[in-house]
């Protein structure tokens, strides 16, 4: 089983950077994926996209496209989602979640981190 | 894109009761690759259901998941106190892998 452990809560002003991250203990596959799901203040998920650590391919969900970039450090078995210049329409929990590998592709979301709050206001 | 529409959007049960919760997707989703997942406040999502059907790890048997093509379900039996949450369908057929808004299941 794998188990990610994202960064702390962040607060930030409008046209900051950020970089938080996501560890990952357990079992890693080298074909394992890793998305990014953003969760504003009292509304649903939103599927942001995918890094694959091994080859660092990423697939971004076009609504998300230009305004976050994902990578990653094997080294660390960590993967990073940044913004070069946040909003205050940024703010909401971050989670960091483990696509299964099925059917040679993403499956279903099995491994969740506890989530990051990123909080941008003036 | 394959947009994912939950309703009800609010379901008011007690506990005992049975839950129907509805997904219905925008094209035409394979039956292997929808989800569930519950969440409860100030908690991650947590994986209930995969390939429709199939309980994740852990999950006891009143939840169960049905349905094929655009309509889906997800159904839990005899509702306990535990199980008043938030509940998204999730489709990862083609990226962007969406979500639906969410079935929030409250106590009546």
């Amino acid at each position: 089983e794998v188990h990610l452990v994202q960064s702390g809560a962040e607060v930030k002003k409008p046209g900051e950077s950020l970089k938080i991250s996501c560890k990952a203990s357990g079992h890693i596959f080298t074909s394992d994926s890793i998305a990014w799901v953003r969760q504003r203040p009292g509304k649903g998920l939103e599927w942001m996209g995918i890094i694959y650590p091994a080859d660092s391919d990423r697939r971004y969900n076009p609504s998300f496209q230009g305004q976050v970039t994902f990578s990653v450090d094997r080294s660390i078995n960590t993967v990073y989602l940044q913004w070069s210049s946040l909003k205050a329409s940024d703010t909401a929990i971050y989670y960091c979640a483990r696509h299964e590998v099925y059917d040679d592709g993403p499956g279903w979301l099995d491994s969740w981190g506890q989530g990051t709050l990123v909080t941008v206001s003036s | 894109e394959i947009v994912l529409t939950q309703s009800p959007g609010t379901l008011s049960l007690s506990p005992g009761e049975r839950a129907t919760l509805s997904c219905r997707a925008s094209q035409s989703v394979n039956s292997r690759y929808l989800a569930w997942y519950q969440q409860k406040p100030g908690q991650a999502p947590r994986l209930l259901i995969y390939s429709t059907s199939t309980r994740a790890t852990g999950v006891p048997g009143r939840f169960s998941g049905s349905g094929s093509g655009t309509d889906f379900t997800l159904t839990i039996n005899s509702l306990e106190p535990e199980d008043f949450a938030v509940f998204y369908c999730h489709h990862y057929s083609r990226s962007p892998f969406t979500f639906g808004q969410g079935t929030r299941l409250e106590t009546k």
